[in-house]
């Protein structure tokens, strides 16, 4: 059964610097991969999908995410997060069925501090 | 454009009630899903209507029912409330496999 797992509970960055966010998925195809981001008691926001063609994936907000088939990864990076970019921050994969329906990760934390 | 509007946003229920939420996608999107977000996981799925009919139904029990409407509108019910059916419900709606899922904000439901 596929599934996505994101290693990392909470993280802290300093403001400035830069991020990046593990997500590893189970799947036996080419997945297809999606990086949401959600502010408190907000749902769910699209930073950046991943379907086919070029491995490195440019979202909104200046994320990008890189998908590395040998490693079963799609990690989520950006070269200087801001003080809004504090959020919790979920993987996902769709399942390729009927549905496309998604299989989310339990989330990462990220709190920034100044 | 209005984005996929839920309503209500929040909502307290008694053990044993009965709730209806409520979804109403993106102008032109035909596909809904809905999904359960339990504090400190990530969402669940529950159902995926296209074209007014059920595409697919995740692992949760026959207490939790759905439909859409000709509109493309859908509503989740849920029977005989329990109190881990407190969660975020999130509406997520599509215009097609390859486009990706926009959420609405979701309905925060407490059962007490």
């Amino acid at each position: 059964a596929q599934s996505v797992t994101q290693p990392d509970i909470h993280i802290t960055v300093s403001e400035g610097a830069s991020l990046e966010l593990r997500c590893n998925y189970s799947y036996g195809a080419t997945p297809y991969l999606f990086w949401y981001v959600q502010s408190p008691g907000q749902g769910l926001q699209l930073l950046l999908k991943y379907f086919s063609g070029d491995t490195l994936v440019q979202g909104i907000k200046g994320f990008e995410a890189e998908f590395k088939r040998s490693q079963s990864s799609f990690n989520l990076r950006k070269p200087s997060v801001h003080w809004s970019d504090a959020a919790e921050y979920f993987c996902a994969v769709g399942d390729g069925g009927a549905t496309n329906k998604l299989i989310f990760g339990t989330g990462t934390l990220l709190a920034v501090q100044p | 454009d209005a984005g996929v509007t839920q309503s209500p946003t929040h909502l307290i229920k008694t053990r044993g009630q009965h709730v209806t939420l409520r979804c109403s996608p993106i102008s032109g999107h035909k596909s809904v899903s809905w999904y359960q977000q339990v504090l400190g996981q990530g969402p669940q799925f529950i159902f995926q209507y296209y074209e007014k009919e059920e595409r697919g139904r995740g692992n949760f029990p026959d207490r939790f029912s759905a439909r859409q409407f000709p509109n493309y509108s859908s509503e989740l019910n849920v029977n005989a409330l329990l109190l881990g059916d407190s969660a975020l419900y999130l509406c997520a709606s599509s215009s097609g496999q390859g486009s990706g899922y926009t959420f609405g904000s979701g309905t925060r439901l407490t059962v007490v």
